[in-house]
């Protein structure tokens, strides 16, 4: 079965310092992933995604993320933090083999930029 | 460009009221369509998706129902509201085949009181 798992519920960083937001995930086969952020109140908005290729993806508003086979991994990454960067993240994946096509999603995390 | 619309924005109702929301996506065709339910701004629920007009599967069991009239509608409905259905509600389409991921519409704020 497809699961993702986002263990950390919030992660709190200092506005200018690095930010990670952990993702792990499982799957049968090759994986297609996701990153999704959600405002309040608002819908998800598409960060950035891995097909095949380069491990590491660059995505919007200087997000990047870095495909790990080995260690079934897709950490979202910023160097530096904004206040603005703060919301909710939501990791997301499905088997390249599927033939629904419905992603899993991780629980989120809430990431809180503090200035 | 695709564009995905959903509505009403927010939306409160009286338990035991029907419920109808709409989700069209324009500038595509053939869409997969999705239905999810987000409570207390945490994990996702999927409640329906749609591969095809008339075509619906359940992810879960519900007082709520889901339709596709035509290829680029996807309607949520309840006969009847129960507290427990308040929420946020999102509706996302995707493309058919190579999964290039979901666009979301803006979503409904459901409180039933």
């Amino acid at each position: 079965a497809q699961s993702v798992a986002q263990p950390e519920d919030q992660v709190n960083v200092a506005e200018g310092n690095p930010l990670t937001v952990k993702c792990t995930y499982s799957v049968s086969g090759n994986p297609y992933l996701f990153w999704y952020v959600q405002y309040p109140n608002r819908g998800l908005q598409f960060l950035l995604k891995y097909i095949t290729g380069d491990n590491l993806v660059k995505g919007s508003y200087g997000f990047e993320a870095e495909f790990n086979k080995s260690q079934t991994s897709f950490h979202l990454k910023k160097p530096s933090a904004l206040v603005s960067d703060s919301a909710l993240y939501f990791c997301a994946v499905v088997a390249s083999s599927s033939n629904t096509g419905k992603l899993i999603f991780g629980q989120g995390t809430t990431l809180q930029v503090k200035p | 460009s695709q564009t995905i619309h959903q509505w009403p924005a927010t939306l409160v109702q009286p338990v035991g009221s029907p419920l109808s929301l709409e989700c069209t996506v324009e500038g595509t065709s053939n869409p997969n369509l999705y239905w999810y339910r987000q409570a207390a701004g945490r994990g996702l629920q999927l409640l329906f998706y749609s591969v095809g007009i008339g075509q619906i599967s359940s992810e879960v069991p519900q007082n709520l129902s889901a339709s596709r009239p035509q290829d680029r509608q996807f309607i949520l409905s309840s006969k009847k509201l129960l507290l427990s259905d308040s929420g946020f509600y999102l509706c996302a389409w995707s493309r058919t085949g190579i999964n290039y991921g979901y666009t979301f519409g803006s979503g409904t704020r459901l409180t039933v009181v």
